[in-house]
């Protein structure tokens, strides 16, 4: 597997539930962030989450990092139909230099 | 709200051309990145940049390509000779720090190479 792999590739919801996706990653990381990318649109951050942190809240986002297993999960909370876009995870990778590794992503699509 | 803004949004060049593509950063961060998205694959890592060197290159980033910071504002991503398998879109990202600092990405260029 490669770096910042997510899981599932793709995800069909209803509005109002909630949408789980996965990320993994091989190698050691200062921190890992999510983005949101629409249809040939560009990248929208959306969190941060330190290497030494475990659980990160934003709005209808929760973010949790588990470094020990190399994963992180992101959770949207009460979906609704502007949240169907494309999730990828990033990670910086601690090199001494500074290179970001986005994952494959996850589609999701969110039913009105 | 400061964003990254990059320049020309879609561009087209014969293989063998030389093209640049312009970013301009937000104005107090410090480190520069370059990332590439091949249609319907996943966004990859060129370059990034800090005091006007580049401080990691990926295995794509070859001597077709370089980066520069030419004045205060701009950083410029050049391809020296376009191929074909080049095309794709092109994002400038920008952060205030080095680990913990999000990076800010503009919307894009375009790069289609015929």
């Amino acid at each position: 597997s490669q770096q910042g792999e997510e899981d599932p590739q793709a995800l069909s919801i209803q509005e109002g539930e909630n949408a789980t996706m996965n990320c993994s990653y091989k190698t050691s990381i200062n921190n890992l962030q999510w983005y949101r990318q629409n249809s040939g649109r560009g990248l929208v951050h959306l969190i941060l989450i330190r290497s030494n942190e475990r659980e990160k809240h934003s709005g209808r986002l929760r973010v949790t990092l588990d470094t020990s297993k190399k994963s992180s999960s992101l959770l949207i909370t009460a979906s609704r139909a502007a949240d169907t876009a494309s999730y990828f995870c990033a990670t910086d990778l601690n090199t001494g230099g500074f290179k970001t590794i986005f994952g494959a992503g996850t589609r999701l699509f969110v039913k009105a | 709200e400061p964003e990254v803004t990059q320049t020309p949004s879609h561009q087209v060049t014969q293989m063998g051309q030389e093209v640049i593509l312009r970013c301009v950063p937000i104005s107090n961060h410090l480190y520069f990145y370059w990332y590439r998205q091949i249609l319907g694959q996943k966004v990859e890592f060129l370059v990034s940049f800090y005091n006007n060197e580049i401080s990691e290159k990926s295995e794509i980033f070859d001597d077709q390509f370089s980066v520069e910071r030419p004045d205060g504002s701009n950083f410029t991503l050049k391809i020296r000779s376009t191929k074909l398998e080049d095309s794709a879109m092109y994002f400038c990202a920008s952060s205030a720090g080095l680990s913990g600092e999000t990076q800010y990405f503009g919307p894009g260029t375009r790069l289609l190479v015929l």
